[in-house]
């Protein structure tokens, strides 16, 4: 079954750094894009950037850019998003999903269950 | 960056209707634009990609259509479960943009 299985919710204070993880499976995570998405409390969907595991190409959405690190390490087929200090409007839930081919171009076919990330002093 | 509007932001319909909602591109993005479900509590779920390519496993009433600026998704008889919110998204050029969602109530 190919599935994305990201890491558990975090409570964290602001100005403190965070690493969060999508590992893939079932799949090749070397030959498909994967993307973040951020969800904040009671609001929609916004599109954050996407990795290529293969060889780390990143692109950032110019409202993330700065402001979060993508990256993957393939020899775990695991995604990561990072932050080196947090902010109060950072909580929300993080999606990270699969692109549906192997082109940069895709539809995000395969969902992981979401990563709640709270940060509150 | 390609602004995606959609219409309504709100509809509240009752079960066998049909549902039709819009999703605007700023400018012209070819076929690179999908539609997402999103239950409450729930992670979004691919139902039409590059505007009306059906996923396996998502029920036929679910229909896509449009191209360039202009896209449509419809609801054929709509049914109780398909209280949710809607999303399209384009992946023609970077950076890749979401709709603002369309919440769809049942009465």
């Amino acid at each position: 079954e190919v599935q994305l299985v990201q890491s558990g919710a975090e409570v964290k204070k602001p100005g403190e750094s965070l690493k969060i993880s999508c590992k893939g499976s079932g799949y090749s995570f070397t030959s498909y894009w994967i993307g973040w998405v951020r969800q904040m409390p009671g609001k929609g969907l916004e599109w954050m950037g996407i990795i290529y595991p293969g060889d780390s190409d990143t692109r950032y959405s110019p409202s993330f850019q700065g402001q979060v690190t993508i990256s993957a390490d393939k020899s775990i087929s695991t995604a990561y998003l990072q932050w080196s200090s947090l902010k109060a409007s950072d909580t929300a839930m993080y999606y990270c999903a699969r692109h549906d081919t192997s082109s940069s171009w895709g539809a995000f076919d395969i969902w992981g269950q979401g990563t709640m990330v709270t940060v509150s002093s | 960056e390609i602004v995606l509007t959609q219409s309504p932001d709100f509809q509240s319909v009752t079960p066998k209707e049909k549902v039709t909602i819009t999703c605007r591109a700023s400018q012209s993005i070819g076929s690179s634009l999908h539609w997402y479900q999103q239950k409450p509590d729930q992670s979004p779920k691919l139902l039409i990609k590059y505007a009306s390519q059906s996923i396996s496993g998502v029920p036929s009433r679910f229909s896509g259509s449009g191209s360039g600026t202009d896209f449509t998704l419809t609801i054929n008889s709509l049914e109780a479960e398909d209280a949710a919110a809607y999303y399209c998204h384009q992946s023609s050029s970077f950076p890749y943009t979401f709709g603002q969602g369309t919440k769809l109530e049942i009465k």
